[in-house]
Formats: C-alpha cells, structure tokens, sequence
C-alpha cells in the first residue's frame, strides 16, 4: 500500500521556538493532504486541509497564524508550531490522500517545554 | 455534518473471547466507514473500511465489521480475542469517495485479560 511519512517522528523544543513537522507520501502524488492533532487519550481532531499550491483551510479554532501550513509540492506537505507553548504538545498526525483512498503518516510527538 | 459516537470508552474481554465495538454513524450522504486501530505511541493501521458493495466487511487481524444502514451502525467484532488485540480502536467517517478529511469517533480502549 501507499507509504506516508512524517518527520520528525518526536520532537522537543523550548517554550517561545518553532518546530516544523513534515509530511510526505512516499509512492504517490497527493493533492491533498490533511493535518489532525491527538491530545493524550483523546481521538483526533482535524486541525486542517492543505491542497497543493493553494492556502490551506483551517478549522473553526485553529489559529492559522499559529500553526503554518504549507503544500509546496505533490509530495509534501510541512506544518509550523509557531512561539511553541506547552499546551501545543501533542500528537500530530498528517494524512495524505489520492484519487481513492487516505493513507495516515506515523505521526509526530511534540514535546514544548 | 457528519459525526461518529462509540459507544463505550473501554471494553474488557477475556482472551478467547468475543470482541464486539460499536459504532453509529450520521451522515447526510452514503458514508464510507473505517475502523483504525492506534498502539500507544504510534499512528493509526487501518484495519478494514466499507465503500460499496457487500456490507460485510473482512480486516486484518481477524477483525470484521457489518454496515447496517437501517441502524446506521459499523460494529467491529472478532471471534476470539487475543492478547494483542489490546489497543485503542477508532471509527471514522468520511463522506464518498473520501474526498474530504476523516470525522472520527471518540475512541474505545480494548482490554484483553489473560
């Protein structure tokens, strides 16, 4: 099946730094790609949709100014923690879709200190 | 809009025994249903999904799962349950085609005791 991969698999920075997470399918292109963050025991929440070459959309609550998405290419896709803080740790989890089918990303620790 | 609920935060099983997670779905158009499982620390494995077709769906792992449009309903079982089996299980939603992102449920903690 189709391969996602994120990196850096966990990451632990300083309150006040960004931590950029990135997201890339491996075997296929996608057009589109979707970000979801998972706190600890809680079920994942979709924070956005990031088409290729065009601005990402976010959901109600996410501040995009917060939380940098670029799609630069068919193949990868990079979220920005900007001015970390604490209650941004989290599990972050990136999905990449072609014409038939999502595939999910291993997702990535953050850690804000 | 679509939503998803599980009912049920954590189940409990013997090993050997029958497995059985609910969950019941909403949607305003015909749905296409997954069931992921999550081991701690790690991302999600999909286990089996429902597009079209037979409403009878075979995963991994021995897992399967029925549509049940009347019930709006896509409950994973498996026969007998295994030490393995114990991990978090996710139901999602998408809307046809999956076109767009993945609703999913609140997530049920399966136990197995020995």
């Amino acid at each position: 099946g189709a391969v996602v991969s994120q990196h850096p698999s966990r990451v632990i920075c300083k309150s006040g730094t960004s931590v950029k997470i990135e997201c890339r399918s491996l075997d296929f292109q996608a057009t589109t790609m979707f970000w979801y963050r998972q706190f600890p025991k809680q079920s994942l929440m979709l924070m956005a949709t990031s088409n290729e070459g065009s601005k990402a959309t976010y959901e109600q609550g996410v501040e995009k100014d917060k939380f940098l998405i670029n799609h630069a290419s068919l193949t990868l896709s990079t979220l920005t923690v900007t001015s970390a803080h604490p209650e941004d740790s989290s599990f972050y989890i990136c999905s990449a879709r072609n014409p038939y089918e999502q595939y999910f990303g291993p997702g990535t620790r953050l850690t804000v200190t | 809009a679509q939503s998803v609920t599980q009912l049920g935060s954590h189940v409990s099983v013997s090993e050997g025994a029958l497995v059985l997670l609910r969950c019941n779905y909403s949607s305003s158009v015909p749905p296409y249903l997954f069931w992921y499982v999550q081991y701690p620390n790690q991302g999600l494995q999909l286990l089996l999904k429902y597009t079209t077709g037979a409403t009878l769906v075979k995963g991994i792992n021995g897992f399967e799962a029925e549509f049940k449009k009347s019930e709006t309903s896509f409950h994973l079982t498996k026969p007998s349950a295994h030490m393995s089996d114990a991990a978090e299980y996710f139901c999602a939603v998408s809307d046809q085609g999956g076109r767009r992102a993945l609703t999913f449920g609140s997530g049920t903690r399966l136990q197995v005791q020995p």
